[in-house]
């Protein structure tokens, strides 16, 4: 079975910074996918990146980038010059391709990021 | 524009009454999803559909039943075997295996 852990349940930081948000996972699947989800107050759930296991580079979404580590199975989301609108939780997830193509995705329980003036 | 409505945005129920929840999109796509949102944890899966007339169980599927009769909707029922069905519910779509779920902005269920 998939698992995904997030190690740090919430997170307070100065206006500016880059953040680093924490995301592990568990799988014997050598063929996988990894998203990165933002989730505001009102609920909704807002694609941020995407890095699939057989990528060669990390991906970016501008201020987004992912810290992929294959061998140690992690995948942390590195914000850039983090903005008040970027308080939020976050969810790290992955879908695994077990060939039927849509079995959905498996998420951790998140990181409440609150970004101070 | 292309996007989920889920609706209602609030909804509140009696305790042993069936409830459904509305999902509808506009993308085209193949695959949806129900989620269920409990405060401070992920999202866990209830149930999903690849194709037309056809769905699978997820994680947490017990006391929910669900229907794909069209390709636009993927409705959702909180049965009263549901032992706990105050939740936030989600619903996804997605295109394949390696585009992202795109969600609806979710329905409140309270159920007294």
């Amino acid at each position: 079975a998939q698992k995904i852990t997030q190690t740090q349940p919430g997170m307070f930081v100065q206006e500016k910074e880059a953040v680093t948000l924490d995301c592990t996972y568990d799988t014997s699947d050598p063929s996988y996918g990894l998203f990165w989800y933002k989730q505001p107050s009102s609920g909704e759930m807002i694609f941020l990146i995407y890095q699939g296991s057989y990528d060669q580079q990390n991906a970016t979404e501008g201020r987004y980038s992912l810290n992929f580590q294959k061998a140690r199975k992690s995948a942390n989301l590195v914000i850039s010059a983090s903005q008040l609108g970027d308080s939020a939780m976050y969810f790290c997830a992955m879908r695994f391709n077990s060939g039927g193509g849509a079995d959905g995705l498996t998420f951790g329980k998140g990181t409440h990021l609150i970004i101070q003036p | 524009d292309g996007g989920i409505t889920q609706s209602p945005k609030y909804l509140f129920r009696k305790e042993g009454q069936n409830v459904t929840l509305s999902c509808e999109q506009n993308l085209n796509h193949d695959a949806m999803y129900w989620y269920r949102q409990d405060p401070g944890q992920g999202l866990r899966l209830i149930y999903y559909s690849q194709i037309v007339n056809d769905f699978q169980k997820g994680d947490i599927a017990e006391g929910y039943s669900v229907s794909r009769e069209k390709k636009e909707s993927f409705p959702l029922t909180v049965t009263s075997a549901q032992k706990n069905p105050t939740a936030f519910y989600l619903c996804a779509s997605s295109r394949g295996e390696r585009s992202p779920l795109h969600f609806g902005n979710g329905t409140r269920l309270t159920v007294t």
